[in-house]
């Protein structure tokens, strides 16, 4: 059974750092990764989708890594900002179907 | 484009009142929908597989009597929490993925705002 961990659980930085936030999948056969936003109460916004033969994916500010082998999968974010502060939640897409499974999130918080 | 949208936003309702949460592909069709649940602070944890004009593939240890699932266009999928107790308060959300047979399986999931629920 694929089982995602994501570390830390939450973080707290002021604005302008840089930040990497990880993520681990147990079984490394997957089809894809995916790095998603929530925002407190709301639902998910995708962030950035990494298929199974890709290393990274780049969307201005944000850099997604993925190194299958390893079963690991980092979100960089570069010169944080205080609108960044939400859940970030990674999920794998298995090869067999479209189940998606989801890391438990980490919570950032970006101070001004 | 690829807008989901998930409606009502927010309910409160008395124990053993029954409630319907409906999920829409606003810009697209969706053969295929998710239904996962979410309590505080926890991840989304998949429900059921909702699919266009078939049954619905339940998740290990849900209910498929508590929670009808019903997939009756390829814009629409409702879920139906049965005889609601203070339990199933959480936050719902759905997902759609857009259906397009040329494209390959990699199209991703597009999420609604989620629906809570308080059971009182």
């Amino acid at each position: 059974k694929q089982e995602v961990t994501q570390i830390p659980a939450a973080l707290s930085v002021p604005e302008g750092e840089n930040l990497v936030l990880n993520c681990s999948f147990t079984d490394s056969a997957i089809y894809n990764l995916q790095w998603f936003r929530q925002d407190p109460g709301k639902g998910l916004t995708s962030l950035l989708l990494i298929q199974s033969s890709q290393r990274e994916q780049t969307s201005g500010r944000l850099n997604a890594s993925l190194d299958k082998s390893s079963g690991r999968s980092t979100l960089y974010i570069a010169a944080s900002q205080p609108g960044d502060s939400a859940t970030y939640l990674c999920a794998v897409k298995e090869t067999s179907g479209s189940r998606l499974t989801f890391g438990e999130g980490t919570q950032l918080t970006v101070n001004p | 484009g690829a807008v989901v949208s998930q409606h009502p936003s927010w309910v409160i309702c008395k124990s053993g009142t029954s409630v319907k949460i409906e999920c829409r592909s606003l810009d697209f069709q969706a053969t295929t929908m998710f239904w996962y649940r979410q309590f505080p602070k926890q991840s989304l944890m998949l429900m059921a597989t909702s699919n266009e004009g078939s049954k619905a593939t339940y998740e290990q240890g849900v209910e498929k009597d508590k929670f009808l699932i019903n997939h009756a266009s390829l814009t629409l999928s409702t879920l139906t929490v049965t005889s609601a107790h203070p339990e199933d308060s959480s936050f719902y959300i759905c997902s759609a993925k857009r259906t397009e047979k040329l494209l390959s399986g990699n199209q991703p999931q597009h999420f609604g705002d989620g629906t809570r629920l308080s059971i009182l």
